[in-house]
């Protein structure tokens, strides 16, 4: 089965910029999408078919996806930034990965 | 405004049964693939189900096929999930989402509903 593979987590100071990975196999050849999860809330999505937006979603939030992995990355990471960020790809059945905890310190 | 509410979650004995009702508003719930995803206390997501616009289509991750089955009733603008044979490792919160097909990004999702499997 395919699998994705984030780091469990990544710290970052208000301001600077954080990046998120998420590794699979040619993962590349399929589009990724980014879920934003706060502590008992449902996810919500920040970035589809690699570097898309929805309505709604701030400019600091951006992606790319090529070869192997895919990155969000939050420019000017704010205190509200502070989530979950699960990525998700498509392979006969939606896959996530494991999430990745952004601690803004 | 958009609205996805999932409700008929509770305690249920292993081997018991359940049925999630998600309930949709805002928006045109019979032109949406509607999924289901399912977080177990402090994991990840992983996704259970999704059905076509007009229930001709149906999948299922392989660790449920033959104990769940989606539906959807368009009329009533609401999506089920019936969970049978229960597991402990079922115990989860249950979120329905929305996507405009069977594989793009999952929209817009429910608040969730928690399933506990304990006896």
């Amino acid at each position: 089965s395919y699998e994705l593979t984030q780091p469990p987590s990544v710290s970052v100071s208000p301001g600077q910029t954080a990046s998120i990975t998420c590794s699979g196999d040619k993962l590349g050849n399929k589009y990724a999408s980014w879920y934003q999860q706060k502590p008992g809330q449902p996810p919500v999505l920040v970035l589809y078919q690699d570097s898309e937006r929805p309505s709604g979603i701030p400019e600091r939030f951006s992606g790319s996806n090529s070869g192997n992995t895919a990155t969000l990355t939050i420019s000017g990471t704010q205190a509200m930034d502070e989530a979950d960020y699960y990525c998700q790809a498509w392979d006969s059945i939606y896959v996530f990965g494991a999430g990745t905890k952004v601690t803004v310190l | 405004e958009v609205q996805l509410v999932e409700s008929g979650g509770g305690l249920v004995h292993p081997g018991g049964s359940l049925r999630l009702t998600c309930a949709a508003s805002g928006f045109t719930f019979s032109t949406y693939w509607m999924s289901w995803v399912r977080q177990a206390p402090g994991k990840g997501l992983e996704w259970v189900a999704n059905i076509k616009q007009d229930g001709s289509e149906k999948y299922y991750v392989d660790s449920v096929k033959g104990r769940f089955t989606i539906s959807r009733d368009n009329a009533k603008n609401s999506l089920y999930l019936q969970v049978d044979s229960l597991r402990a490792e079922d115990t989860a919160v249950y979120f329905c989402a929305r996507s405009p097909s069977r594989k793009q990004q999952l929209v817009f999702w429910g608040q969730g509903a928690l399933v506990t499997v304990s006896s």
